[in-house]
């Protein structure tokens, strides 16, 4: 079965920080990845996807991911961070024709 | 001009009691989707259809019957709800061939009593 970690549960950080959010997912083959965040009292929004081809996508918002296949890893960077990307951020596989979420990183940006 | 739509956007009841919850995608998809966010914000896939038939249907009680009327309306009914029902659940559509591109709903946040 599927499984997708992410590695901090509750990050907090000042306006103008550096983000970098962790995602390890063990499956071996050939496989989707996604972040999604959900802002405050809102639905899920998809950040960025990587399929296939250059190892580091760009998404939204400044926000960018980087796939190691040889480290089963796909982090999410964000250079500087502003109060409004405060949220819970969701790094999802997918595979066998369902997503499969982690648990969500809490990021908390403080002004 | 909502792409995905739930009701209701909060659910109150009390243990013992049967609710439903509506789900409608305007995008013209083919496969529908529930999840269940816990308490947890942890969020796991419960059903999927495409074109009204069940294709995925994961570890769930069955209390929980997915019913596809059409193509674009994916509806979650639960009989005897449970205290640990209590969650936010979220419907998702995406088109046929392409389903890991999906499009939440708003969720509905279901809390038992």
């Amino acid at each position: 079965a599927q499984s997708v970690s992410q590695h901090n549960h509750h990050v907090i950080l000042s306006e103008a920080a550096s983000l970098e959010l962790g995602c390890n997912y063990s499956y071996g083959g050939t496989v989707n990845l996604f972040w999604y965040v959900q802002y405050p009292g809102q639905h899920l929004q998809l950040l960025l996807k990587y399929f296939s081809g250059d190892p580091l996508v760009k998404g939204i918002k400044g926000f960018e991911a980087e796939f190691i296949k040889s480290k089963f890893s796909f982090n999410l960077r964000k250079p500087s961070v502003q109060w409004s990307d405060t949220a819970e951020y969701f790094c999802a596989v997918f595979n066998d024709y369902k997503l499969s979420f982690g648990a969500g990183t809490t990021v908390t940006v403080r002004a | 001009d909502t792409a995905v739509s739930q009701t209701p956007k909060y659910l109150v009841t009390q243990m013992g009691n049967d609710k439903s919850i509506k789900c409608e995608q305007n995008l013209g998809h083919d496969t529908m989707y529930w999840y269940k966010q816990d308490s947890k914000k942890f969020l796991k896939i419960m059903f999927s259809y495409n074109n009204k038939e069940l294709i995925i249907n994961e570890t769930v009680p069955n209390r929980f019957s997915p019913k596809s009327p059409d193509k674009a309306h994916l509806n979650l009914h639960i009989n005897s709800l449970e205290l640990g029902d209590s969650a936010v659940y979220f419907c998702a559509s995406s088109k046929q061939g392409r389903s890991y591109e999906q499009y939440f709903g708003p969720g509905t946040r279901l809390t038992v009593t």
